[in-house]
């Protein structure tokens, strides 16, 4: 069974300082791995996802992260916050070794980033 | 254009009632999901529907009934409503249910408040 970890539920930055979110995954083989975002009163937007190849994944709104398989993790950075990135951050996986029993994503517990000027 | 959209946005309703959730998505996605984010904002699969198969059932008590009358459409209907139903139901689609890195695309979700 999978599972994710993500490290702070709240995380707060300032305006302008490097934003670093942790997750942490469980799975007997590498997973795919997402990161979602959740603006207040809305669904979730896919930030960026890592399947296979370049470690380093570029993400939309200046956000990237890195799939390191020796600390089974997947953590997302930008190094330069906004305001307007307050939002709930879910890291996501998903099992390659899917069969045809479905895509199902396992969400962590999400954070909570806070931006302040 | 809206990608995957559900109807309604809110849904207040007492203890016992029956309720509907409606999803439609015009993606030309294959499969959709439901999943369900309690108060604590932890997101749960439910179920996932591929071409109008049920492919994926989450030990979702049997008062949960989903339906999808075509591959556009996956509605959620919910009997004898419970406090503990009180959640924010997001539906979702993807190209299809197999290839496990194809994203998925979120509906605005759908608050429900049993009182």
């Amino acid at each position: 069974a999978q599972s994710v970890t993500q490290l702070g539920s709240h995380v707060s930055v300032s305006e302008g300082a490097l934003v670093l979110l942790r997750c942490n995954y469980s799975s007997s083989v590498p997973p795919y791995l997402f990161w979602y975002v959740q603006y207040p009163n809305q669904g979730l937007q896919l930030l960026l996802k890592y399947t296979t190849g370049a470690t380093l994944v570029k993400g939309i709104n200046g956000f990237e992260a890195e799939f390191k398989k020796s600390e089974t993790s997947f953590h997302l950075t930008k190094p330069s916050a906004h305001m307007s990135d307050a939002a709930e951050y879910f890291c996501a996986v998903s099992d390659p070794a899917l069969t045809g029993g479905g895509n199902k994503l396992t969400f962590g517990t999400g954070t909570q980033l806070k931006v302040e000027l | 254009d809206t990608a995957v959209s559900q109807t309604p946005k809110y849904l207040v309703t007492q203890m016992g009632n029956d309720k509907s959730i409606k999803c439609e998505q015009n993606l030309g996605h294959d499969t959709m999901y439901w999943y369900k984010q309690d108060s604590k904002k932890f997101l749960k699969i439910m179920f996932s529907y591929n071409n109008k198969e049920l492919i994926i059932n989450e030990t979702v008590p049997n008062r949960f009934s989903p339906k999808s009358p075509d591959k556009a459409h996956l509605n959620l209907h919910i009997n004898s409503l419970e406090l503990g139903d009180s959640a924010v139901y997001f539906c979702a689609s993807s190209q299809d249910g197999v290839r496990a890195y194809n994203e998925q695309f979120f509906g605005p979700g759908t608050r429900l408040t049993v009182l």
